[in-house]
């Protein structure tokens, strides 16, 4: 399929440890973007790193792209139990249509106090 | 302020009826999207229109019609209302005319046809 695939599907951590989610793909991507949904909630943009970029931070979260693995991982630092929420990958492809980003189906995370 | 807005936030109604969801977005976007995210979290996208025009019309039944009166609204009017039709449906836009950069998502409608 031309969606991302997220690993793994839930995960489960105490506060103060870190979270890795990664999400993998079969098709050439201009970018790659992660998205956050909270419970009931839209999803909030968190991080977009292009095909050329390797890795990025932002605050807590650092990301990584292998486009040659077809893989990205999110890193979230020193959790809250804020940053429990679903967490989703999704790829703008070259030649896709215009703005037609393709979601994984998630990481739920739950972060424990 | 809200930078996307959706209405109503809950949706109940029989099968058969006709029912729209409105969205406005405040942010001065070029692109709008509608995607419809299932039971099993799964998000897809519906329609996107840049600028008040049709661009993206995925594999949707044309029961689906978005209409946009102008740049900053998406309207998603909904004939004939199926079950499988329950789903939380959301509204975003962006910046770029590319639509390759982040989207802003509205706090969805979630729909329920009984």
């Amino acid at each position: 399929s031309q969606q991302g695939e997220e690993d793994p599907q839930a995960l489960s951590i105490q506060e103060g440890e870190n979270a890795t989610m990664n999400c993998s793909y079969k098709t050439s991507i201009n970018n790659l973007q992660w998205y956050r949904q909270n419970s009931g909630r839209g999803l909030v943009h968190l991080i977009l790193i292009r095909s050329n970029e390797r890795e990025k931070h932002s605050g807590r979260l650092r990301v990584t792209l292998d486009t040659s693995k077809k893989s990205s991982s999110l890193l979230i630092t020193a959790s809250r139990a804020a940053d429990t929420a679903s967490y989703f990958c999704a790829l703008s492809q070259y030649g896709g249509s215009q703005g037609n980003l393709i979601f994984g189906k998630g990481t739920k995370l739950s972060v424990k106090p | 302020d809200t930078a996307v807005s959706q209405t109503p936030k809950y949706l109940v109604t029989q099968m058969g009826n006709d029912k729209s969801i409105k969205c406005e977005q405040n942010l001065g976007h070029d692109t709008m999207y509608w995607y419809k995210q299932d039971s099993k979290k799964f998000l897809k996208i519906m329609f996107s229109y840049n600028n008040k025009e049709l661009i993206i019309n995925e594999t949707v039944p044309n029961r689906f019609s978005p209409k946009s009166p102008d740049k900053a609204h998406l309207n998603l009017h909904i004939n004939s209302l199926e079950l499988g039709d329950s789903a939380v449906y959301f509204c975003a836009s962006s910046p770029a005319t590319s639509g390759r950069d982040e989207q802003f998502f509205g706090p969805g409608t979630r729909l329920t046809v009984l």
